[in-house]
């Protein structure tokens, strides 16, 4: 099925532990987005990439990495994973279509919980 | 620096009755606003959108009205039903630029039968 899917949907871990969230999507979209969402903070985002190779920060980007050697895939690594990371996590893509150019499109989230 | 203020953080509406989101914006380059809907344990959705050459725009029972010079806009959800009950995220940005969008904090809404 086409769309945008991410892996795993739910992942407990301890601190200190490296994590990595898949995202995967199949419309060849170019940019790819990883938010955040907490209570009271709503959708905040990490990182983007707006083309293979191509990745930049976003408003929270401390304690995680991205990388993008695929147009399809945008991983995000949690190099040492800290309590505060516990979270649900969101990968999203961009369509530019004509109607709604700048639709993101969002994953399904994965829980992430750090002990 | 917030630059997308969305309001109220929650609200409870009976069935049947009006549901109002608003959101007020800083940056007067955004020149694209769509809201999202999310229900529990699902990623968010796009739900309608506007740009700043009109005022309004109607999709069924959902509403967006926009405000150029106040630099506000807001969702109105008419006849709204329990299975509105979800969050709702307004959002804004600028096309041509980074497309990189600044969402609200949400709006958690409960519709009760």
């Amino acid at each position: 099925d086409a769309g945008i899917t991410q892996s795993p949907r739910y992942k407990i871990t301890e601190t200190g532990r490296q994590v990595t969230l898949m995202c995967h999507q199949t419309w060849s979209h170019s940019y790819m987005f990883w938010y955040r969402q907490d209570l009271g903070h709503g959708l905040r985002l990490i990182y983007y990439s707006a083309a293979a190779d191509i990745t930049d920060k976003g408003e929270v980007p401390d304690g995680y990495v991205v990388s993008r050697s695929k147009t399809e895939n945008f991983p995000l690594t949690l190099e040492s994973a800290t309590r505060s990371q516990t979270s649900v996590y969101f990968c999203a893509s961009s369509s530019f279509g004509q109607e709604h150019r700048e639709t993101q499109y969002f994953g399904p989230g994965t829980r992430l919980l750090v002990l | 620096q917030q630059q997308v203020k969305q309001s109220p953080q929650s609200l409870i509406v009976q069935k049947g009755g009006i549901s109002i989101i608003n959101c007020a914006y800083e940056n007067t380059a955004f020149d694209y606003f769509p809201w999202y809907q999310q229900f529990p344990g699902k990623g968010p959705a796009l739900l309608i959108a506007i740009r700043p050459d009109v005022s309004e725009k109607k999709e069924g029972r959902f509403t967006i009205s926009f405000n150029k010079s106040a630099k506000q806009f807001s969702l109105h959800i008419m006849d709204s039903q329990p299975g509105d009950s979800a969050t709702y995220f307004c959002a804004a940005s600028i096309s041509g630029g980074s497309y990189i969008p600044t969402f609200g904090r949400g709006t958690s809404l409960i519709v009760h039968p």
